[in-house]
């Protein structure tokens, strides 16, 4: 069964870094998703991408976050300066065009701001 | 704006038995409500769902009940096996391509 696949499946950074995780969605799907989920929390929406542009962000998708679609196949998450709160595991998620209201998830991106 | 929210943090059951987890919601223009499982280290793994104009609907060993009425969700597990054992969280989503919301889980834990 195809997969959402995400890399790297954990980093460490220090903060005020920039980190960049990358996610390749399911080929024939059409709309992309980013998902944070702090320890223990819930699964928080962050912004979705349709047509190579962002469809819908949430107050946490803020200046310092941004998404590109470069090749047609990646889709990255960048933080430009990260900050503690950052630490989470981010989720990358698309649609399946024939289901139109399931979202196929990666195994996520566990980041960790010292 | 849509709010989701769950009733019980933590359910333990016995194997082989039941399970029902609950949900609320607050947004009536949601179009459908999922159910998600999370297994440890993993990203949420779509159950079942049920379109907003549907009072039930069963899956292989799942039930998830819609009562509009009073914005409750329950997602029932029949013979719960220590496989099922994980967080679950309920989902609403307003149509095609929309933002899932989700709520805040529940751990089900599975004795055997």
């Amino acid at each position: 069964e195809p997969e959402v696949t995400q890399t790297p499946s954990h980093q460490v950074t220090q903060m005020g870094q920039e980190v960049i995780l990358r996610c390749v969605p399911i080929s024939n799907h059409l709309y992309f998703y980013w998902y944070r989920q702090i320890l223990g929390q819930k699964v928080e929406f962050l912004v979705s991408f349709y047509n190579n542009e962002i469809s819908e962000k949430s107050e946490i998708f803020d200046d310092q976050f941004s998404v590109e679609r470069p090749d047609g196949s990646n889709f990255t998450l960048k933080i430009r300066s990260t900050k503690l709160e950052d630490s989470a595991m981010y989720f990358c998620a698309s649609i399946n065009p024939l289901k139109a209201n399931v979202l196929t998830f990666g195994a996520g991106s566990r980041l960790t701001v010292l | 704006g849509e709010s989701v929210g769950l009733h019980l943090p933590t359910l333990s059951v016995q194997e082989g038995d039941n399970s029902i987890i609950n949900c609320a919601y607050s947004n009536s223009a949601s179009d459908y409500f999922i159910w998600y499982k999370q297994e440890s280290g993993k990203g949420p793994q779509f159950i079942i769902d049920i379109r907003s104009n549907m009072d039930k609907r069963q899956g292989q060993r799942v039930t998830v009940l819609l009562n509009k009425t009073v914005k409750h969700l329950s997602l029932q597990i029949a013979a719960t096996q220590p496989g099922d054992s994980a967080v679950y969280f309920c989902a609403a989503v307003k149509e095609y391509g929309n933002k899932l919301v989700f709520g805040a889980g529940t751990i089900l834990r599975v004795k055997s």
